[in-house]
């Protein structure tokens, strides 16, 4: 089954840990982002990649980093920078098509989340 | 103003009634929309994408209007499967790039 997966759905760390949540995905999509929500909240970007081995930064990046090393893979380090860390991670992907600048449209669809408490 | 502003709700709406949902958006070079629908304590699916001209998909409506910046979503004989958070997305542009820019959304309860 093509989909996007993100493990874990519960994780629970101590403050001044860095943690390190997964997104893969098996449905070719070139672009991948990452979001937090937190409750009563919308949806905020934190990074994105278009490409392998490129990423942005979005609107809320700082405490956070990224890697791109696989067109599958999109993993997200919450550092121990970040002030309020505990939150809903979400992470999406968009497949190819004419939308966008690098080919990828702006249809995303989502993983399931991470949910992530910071004791 | 705010990128994407929705009322946050709650519609209570009774089984088989019309509800309708509005979002503004302040980026007037946005050219993607969409509609997700939210279910509690789960990742958003995309309900519709929203075209000028209007498009419709089975009990679901959605409308844009350019000029006023304005986005609706008309649900017609609702279910009490439908109860959802409603999410109003526009894509804008940073540097060449387009990324999506979500609403807070719009809680609908349907009840029996």
């Amino acid at each position: 089954d093509g989909g996007i997966t993100q493990s874990p759905k519960y994780l629970f760390r101590k403050e001044g840990q860095n943690v390190t949540l997964s997104c893969e995905q098996n449905l070719n999509h070139d672009a991948m982002y990452w979001y937090r929500q937190d409750p009563g909240q919308g949806l905020r970007l934190i990074y994105y990649s278009q490409i392998v081995n490129d990423f942005q930064k979005g609107d809320i990046a700082e405490g956070y980093s990224v890697s791109r090393e696989k067109k599958e893979s999109f993993p997200l380090t919450v550092t121990s920078a970040q002030k309020n860390p505990t939150a809903f991670y979400l992470c999406a992907s968009s497949p190819p098509g004419a939308g966008g600048p690098f080919g990828s449209t702006d249809t995303q669809y989502f993983g399931p989340g991470t949910r992530l408490t910071v004791l | 103003r705010k990128e994407v502003e929705q009322d946050p709700g709650p519609f209570n709406v009774p089984e088989g009634a019309t509800v309708a949902f509005n979002c503004t958006y302040s980026n007037s070079a946005s050219q993607s929309f969409f509609w997700y629908r939210q279910d509690c304590r789960k990742e958003p699916k995309l309900l519709m994408s929203v075209y000028s001209s209007g498009n419709e998909d089975g009990r679901f409506t959605a409308q844009l209007n350019r000029a006023s910046q304005y986005i609706s979503l008309l649900i017609r004989d609702s279910k009490l499967s439908d109860s959802a958070t409603y999410l109003c997305v526009v894509n804008r542009l940073n540097s060449g790039y387009s990324t999506l820019t979500f609403g807070k959304g719009t809680m609908l309860l349907v009840s029996p």
